[in-house]
């Protein structure tokens, strides 16, 4: 069975602080895909990322960057210089790749609170 | 830039009503998938839906709900019979053939009283 496990329940931070939000999953499938989405106070999902399990190199999107190692089966989420809209609560989420079975298993969420 | 809509975006129903919960995905999504979210909870998986079937569905999605693509653009999800417990946030999702990422729609919110 999947399982996303984000142990930070509640970070805070004060504005242009960098912060980590770290997951953890579990999988036994070979070939599964990883994701990130941000679920401000409005309350929708906002897709951020998708990571493959044979891409294990890091990215970086402006201000947000994403360590995936698949040795310690992390796939972490930092942003820099945080500002007052990354307030929200953030999802890592996991799907295995087989057809049929590309359900999304969430974590917990971390509740992202930038200070101003 | 398209986008996943539902609606409505609050529904309040009481118990043992049927509800009906719209949706329609984004145009060229062909996989689509519902959502629910108990107020403060993570996200879980209900059912997802291709070329007009269901491909896999959870233990929450049991006899009372049901899902329908009744015409090229809505896709629906039916509580036959509401419960208490059924009060959450319903989000509807889609993706592309090809591509892993779905995208939500801004949610439901039903209340059962």
């Amino acid at each position: 069975a999947q399982k996303v496990t984000q142990a930070q329940t509640e970070i805070s931070v004060v504005e242009k602080e960098d912060v980590t939000l770290d997951c953890v999953y579990e999988t036994r499938d070979t070939t599964y895909y990883l994701f990130w989405y941000k679920q401000p106070p409005s309350g929708e999902l906002v897709f951020l990322i998708r990571r493959n399990s044979f891409d294990e190199q890091n990215e970086i999107s402006g201000r947000y960057s994403w360590n995936f190692q698949k040795s310690t089966s992390s796939f972490n989420f930092t942003i820099t210089a945080s500002q007052v809209v990354d307030s929200a609560v953030y999802f890592c989420a996991l799907s295995d790749a087989n057809f049929g079975n590309e359900k999304l298993t969430f974590g917990t969420g971390t509740r992202l609170t930038i200070i101003p | 830039e398209p986008e996943v809509t539902q609606t409505p975006s609050h529904q309040v129903t009481q118990m043992g009503q049927e509800v009906i919960l719209r949706c329609v995905p984004i145009s060229n999504h062909l996989y689509f998938y519902w959502y629910r979210q108990i107020l403060g909870q993570k996200v879980e998986f209900l059912v997802s839906f291709y070329n007009n079937e269901i491909s896999e569905k959870s233990e929450i999605f049991d006899d009372q709900f049901s899902v329908e693509r009744p015409d090229g653009s809505n896709f629906t999800l039916k509580i036959r019979s509401t419960k208490l417990e059924d009060s959450a946030m319903y989000f509807c999702a889609s993706r592309r053939i090809g591509r892993y990422e779905q995208y939500f729609g801004p949610g439901t919110r039903l209340t059962v009283t």
